[in-house]
Formats: C-alpha cells, sequence, structure tokens
C-alpha cells in the first residue's frame, strides 16, 4: 500500500528556517517523481516544485523558484521541501505527492502539513 | 507558462448531472486529471488520463475531452460529493505542472 507520511504542523516567525518532510512507502522511491502543493486557506492548490529520487533531477514553478527548495533522501525514502527565510505570506497547507509522470498527474498525497508564519 | 481556468462554483440537485469545464490552451497536447476536495482533507484523483476512472471512484464520475476544455461529469449527484473540484495538467514539455481554479461543488 503506497503511503506518504508527512512531518506534523510548525509555527515559525519570519525569518526563521524551515525543512518539512514526506515519508513514502509501499513503492520504489528512486522510480517516481515526488513534488510538493501549496494551499493557502480558503485558496486553491498551486504546484511548487518535483523531484526524481533516482537522480535528484527538479522541476520548479518559476513562481516558488528560489523560494523553496526540494530535495530528497533516497536512503531513507522521504522528500523535503525547505525555507531559508519565512515571511507570513508563507502561510499554508503543504503537501507532498507522488507523481505519474505518463499522464502527468499525483496519484497518492500525503496528509498535509500546516506551516504558520506569524511574529 | 500557462493556465486552466474553471467555473467558481456550481450548484446542482441530487440526482441531478453536474457538468464542470476546464480550459487552457495546453489541454489538446496534454492530458488532464481531475480532484475532489473535500474540507480538511487531501486531494482524491476522480479523473485521470483525460477520462479514466481510478479504482474506487464511483462511475457516475466521467471525464471528456475537446479541444482546449476538458469536462468532469457527475451523473446522478449524492450529497457526499459536496467538494471542491479542480482539474490540472502540464505543458507539452512537462517542465510545468498547473492546477485549474478549482469549481465548489453545491449540492442543494
Amino acid at each position: 500500500e503506497v503511503q506518504l507520511v508527512q512531518s506534523g504542523a510548525e509555527v515559525k516567525k519570519p525569518g526563521e528556517s524551515l525543512k518539512i518532510s514526506c515519508k513514502a512507502s509501499g513503492y520504489s522511491f528512486t522510480n517516481y517523481w515526488i513534488g510538493w502543493v501549496r494551499q493557502m486557506s480558503g485558496k486553491g492548490l498551486e504546484w511548487m516544485a518535483i523531484i526524481y529520487p533516482g537522480d535528484s533531477n527538479t522541476k520548479y514553478n518559476p513562481s516558488f523558484q528560489g523560494q523553496v527548495t526540494i530535495s530528497a533522501d533516497k536512503s531513507i525514502s522521504t522528500a523535503y521541501l525547505q525555507w531559508s527565510s519565512l515571511k507570513a505570506s508563507d502561510t499554508a497547507m503543504y503537501y507532498c505527492a507522488k507523481v505519474i509522470s505518463n499522464y502527468v498527474y499525483f496519484d497518492y498525497w500525503g496528509q498535509g502539513t500546516l506551516v504558520t508564519v506569524s511574529s | 507558462s500557462f493556465e486552466l481556468t474553471q467555473p467558481p462554483s456550481v450548484s446542482v440537485s441530487p440526482g441531478q448531472t453536474a457538468r464542470i469545464t476546464c480550459s487552457g490552451d495546453a489541454l489538446p497536447k496534454q492530458y488532464a486529471t481531475w480532484y475532489q476536495q473535500k474540507p480538511g482533507q487531501a486531494p482524491v484523483v476522480v479523473i485521470y488520463k483525460d477520462n479514466e476512472r481510478p479504482s474506487g471512484i464511483p462511475e457516475r464520475f466521467s471525464g471528456s475531452s475537446s479541444g482546449t476544455t476538458v469536462t468532469l461529469t457527475i451523473s446522478g449527484v449524492q450529497a457526499e460529493d459536496e467538494a471542491d473540484y479542480y482539474c490540472q495538467s502540464a505543458d507539452s514539455s512537462v517542465t510545468y505542472y498547473v492546477f485549474g481554479t478549482g469549481t465548489k461543488v453545491t449540492v442543494l
């Protein structure tokens, strides 16, 4: 059974750094792209970035390029999303999701990680 | 980049048919997927590859494609179908993924 289990909710101050995680199981982690999707409160879904753990190849939404970093540790089947300096506007729910690249969609999703950035 | 446009809301009575459209210039070149998202939950795929239904998704959900528009049809809508629905696709070179603007389906 495919599972994506994300790290817990975070409360941070502006300017702080953060790294959230997504642990995958039930499939070959290195053979599928995995990505992150943002959802701000009451708003729609936004694709942020994807990574291919097999070779660490990445693709970013230009809107998020330079604002976040996606990474993966294939030894523990875990993907990450990190910020070096959070802003209040980063407050949102973040979902990780496994990609089916042949048909360009996200077939399995994590439960979401709520990030709150407030002074 | 490109955009996928959906109507903000669709209202339908139980047992009737709901149709949600998604328009975008890149749609003829790439498959579309539809997700259902209920409050407080992660999205769930209801249609992929334009018109394929994952196992476990009721037959009342179907998808179609014509030119720059894809359509999700929910036949015989039930109260449990009340949710937000998003289309999603990618550019032709699969360097950029995009979600539609989302449609709130209300069952009257």
